[in-house]
């Protein structure tokens, strides 16, 4: 069983700050990190989908970087607001027919 | 399209009783994905199918069975219900193929109680 973590577990936030998580995962047999948007009573939609050392994704003020070789990404919010309130999940995909590993995210909640 | 469609949205099982979980998508994706999803757990593989015909256990596929008739459609079938699988059951998909990367697309759940 691959282990994925995530840290976090949860975090609160004030409106207008800005903030990252991450996600650490096995550096070994790589295909590719996923970063996951999960609303409560919604399912989860993809963000990005990670796959070389060094790349950097963003979209809108999320943004999200990606290390292989010590096993971790980092997802930042810049300026958060209210709608970003969500669980963000990560997942390894170590390119097998069984799909993802999904860590247990990271529960963000935005305070006014 | 309609993506991945899950029903039923809710369910209430007594212990003992059986029921199925049903889950299309119109994508024409190959790869179709069970999950259960458990309070501070994260997403757990039931099971997983590479193509119609082709089913495969994932971590916790104790308790259920499924099929894969079509590309279409991947059916969750629970024997024997027990309150144990009290939990959200999601349904994914994904497109074979390098440049997919094996993105999921998932289903908006369905959330079963067995008392």
């Amino acid at each position: 069983i691959l282990n994925v973590e995530q840290s976090p577990q949860s975090l609160h936030v004030q409106e207008g700050d800005s903030t990252n998580f991450t996600c650490s995962f096995p550096s070994s047999n790589f295909y590719a990190l996923h970063w996951y948007r999960w609303e409560t009573a919604k399912s989860p939609e993809a963000l990005f989908v990670m796959t070389l050392n060094g790349d950097e994704k963003k979209k809108g003020r999320i943004s999200a970087t990606l290390n292989t070789k010590e096993g971790y990404s980092y997802l930042y919010i810049k300026g958060s607001q209210p709608e970003d309130s969500a669980t963000y999940l990560c997942a390894f995909n170590g390119g097998g027919a069984d799909g993802l590993t999904f860590g247990k995210g990271t529960h963000l909640i935005i305070q006014p | 399209n309609a993506g991945v469609t899950q029903t039923p949205k809710f369910r209430i099982l007594k212990i003992g009783q059986s029921m199925t979980l049903q889950c299309a998508q119109d994508m024409n994706h190959n790869y179709m994905y069970w999950y259960r999803q458990d309070p501070g757990m994260g997403l757990k593989l039931i099971y997983y199918s590479v193509g119609a015909g082709i089913t495969d256990k994932g971590e916790v596929p104790n308790g259920y069975n499924v099929s894969r008739s079509t590309t279409e459609d991947f059916p969750l079938r629970l024997e024997l219900a027990a309150p144990s699988q009290t939990s959200v059951y999601f349904c994914a998909s994904s497109r074979l193929g390098p440049t997919s990367y094996n993105e999921q697309f998932f289903g908006p759940g369905t959330r079963l109680t067995v008392l």
